[in-house]
């Protein structure tokens, strides 16, 4: 199984500023994801990224407001920027386990609060 | 990709079987219906996957209908540390589309 950690674990910011959350993996991988989970609510898929490549969008969300890098195969940055009150929520990562078929393995969350 | 319906929520008995029903009547041939569950204040973790034929793991076992429609979690004996809310996804690509889930209590 994968390993796979965030930082920061939790932060509250001011409207109007950026956060960027990383994700780190112990081994390398192809496809990692972010979600996000907002207060009491499922988890919604954000965007896929791969290495080398620019990250895929889902409907509702785009890259100025949520830009992803992927520098390598082992990290992976996502920023939430000129935050609102309704971007609080639980941020996380996940990565695809290559043996698959499709299992993916999540990263414990960042919780972020803006007021 | 299909949807889901699950129930909202369950009770169960410590040390008792337990049974979570989803409802995937959308689902195609090439889909795969997969588990999570997610335990207070941690992200998901893998419970067990499946196409066609049931699946048995550690951690539980899956029925699935025999036209597809629907699939059963099974876990065999209910502890404390199994009170999670648990996903039933279904979809034939490594995106997942998380449904409601069913948040599962567990009595002692």
């Amino acid at each position: 199984s994968a390993v796979i950690s965030q930082k920061p674990s939790r932060d509250i910011c001011q409207r109007g500023t950026s956060l960027t959350i990383q994700c780190q993996v112990d081994s390398q991988v192809t496809m990692m994801f972010w979600y996000r989970q907002q207060p009491g609510q499922s988890l919604t898929l954000i965007a896929t990224a791969n290495q080398g490549s620019e990250a895929t969008y889902e409907s509702g969300f785009v890259i100025d407001k949520f830009p992803i890098s992927r520098p390598n195969l082992t990290f992976s940055t996502l920023t939430v920027s000129n935050m609102s009150p309704e971007d609080s929520s639980i941020y996380l990562c996940s990565v695809e386990w290559d043996r698959g078929p499709y299992e993916q393995y999540f990263g414990p969350g960042t919780r972020l609060t803006v007021t | 990709d299909a949807k889901t319906t699950q129930p909202n929520s369950m009770e169960s008995n410590e040390e008792e079987p337990v049974h979570l029903p989803c409802n995937h009547s959308t689902i195609s041939g090439t889909d795969y219906i997969h588990w999570y569950r997610q335990l207070p204040s941690q992200g998901p973790e893998y419970v067990i996957h499946g196409l066609t034929s049931n699946v048995n793991n550690r951690m539980a076992s899956l029925a699935i209908a025999e036209d597809r429609k629907s699939s059963t979690l099974i876990l065999h004996r209910a502890t404390l540390r199994d009170a999670a809310v648990y996903y039933c996804i279904v979809g034939n690509f490594n995106k997942f589309y998380f449904g409601s889930g069913t948040k599962l209590n567990v009595k002692p």
